[in-house]
């Protein structure tokens, strides 16, 4: 593998399920990143980890909960969701340089009933 | 605090033409800045950046930016269009030193044969 890969790519879950989302980069980069992607609006920053640190938290609900055990691997989990949380959840990662290039993955694809 | 307008949310070009995509930000910082792209059912690619060096950016696919700071602009540009070009475009901003990307709500490109 290379890259940045997601898994799922698609997932359909109940307002009541609890499901994770996987992310795992292979560039050797020490940030990693979850954006949410949703029809007619800019792309969300949720989190960002440096370090396997969490350094940034942009007022996601608490429904969302990010795990980073390494630098190579970032995970969403998920609970208790609603409707209007279905969207495109992106992963990223980059060195941690500031501003240095985020290299996004495909994507997961979140429909909650 | 930073923030990018991306000027219409679609574009139609015939193939060979010019294709101008639209950007302006606004940043208290120096910006670095960036244009990605997306196809269907993928992540995004970055396609240049800019991070105050050379004002005339080029990217991939022939591709390039000129970022004017009078103007707080950073247009993209391609001279001849490709109907491999459809796809959606993002531009995005950062302050120099910072990891957290702003994004524009993208421009969807067409390339009419």
């Amino acid at each position: 593998e290379t890259g940045v890969t997601q898994t799922p790519r698609h997932l359909v879950m109940g307002m009541t399920n609890k499901k994770s989302l996987k992310c795992e980069q292979h560039l050797g980069h020490n940030a990693m990143y979850w954006y949410k992607q949703s029809a007619k609006k800019p792309l969300e920053l949720m989190f960002v980890y440096s370090l396997e640190e969490r350094v940034e938290n942009n007022s996601v609900p608490s429904r969302f909960s990010p795990e980073c055990p390494n630098s190579s691997h970032l995970f969403l989990h998920l609970h208790t969701l609603q409707p209007e949380d279905s969207a495109l959840y992106l992963c990223a990662s980059s060195q941690d340089r500031g501003a240095d290039t985020q290299y996004f993955g495909p994507g997961t694809r979140l429909t909650v009933l | 605090a930073q923030s990018v307008t991306q000027l219409g949310s679609h574009v139609s070009v015939s193939e060979g033409a010019l294709v101008l995509l639209r950007c302006n930000y606004s940043s208290s910082v120096p910006p670095y800045l960036f244009w990605y792209v997306q196809y269907p059912n993928q992540g995004l690619q970055l396609l240049l950046k800019y991070t105050s060096a050379a004002t005339l950016v080029k990217g991939i696919n022939d591709f390039e930016a000129e970022f004017k700071k009078s103007e707080t602009s950073f247009h993209l540009t391609k001279p001849s269009a490709h109907m491999s070009d459809a796809a959606e475009y993002f531009c995005a901003v950062s302050a120099a030193g910072r990891r957290a990307l702003t994004f524009g709500s993208g421009t969807r490109l067409q390339v009419q044969p």
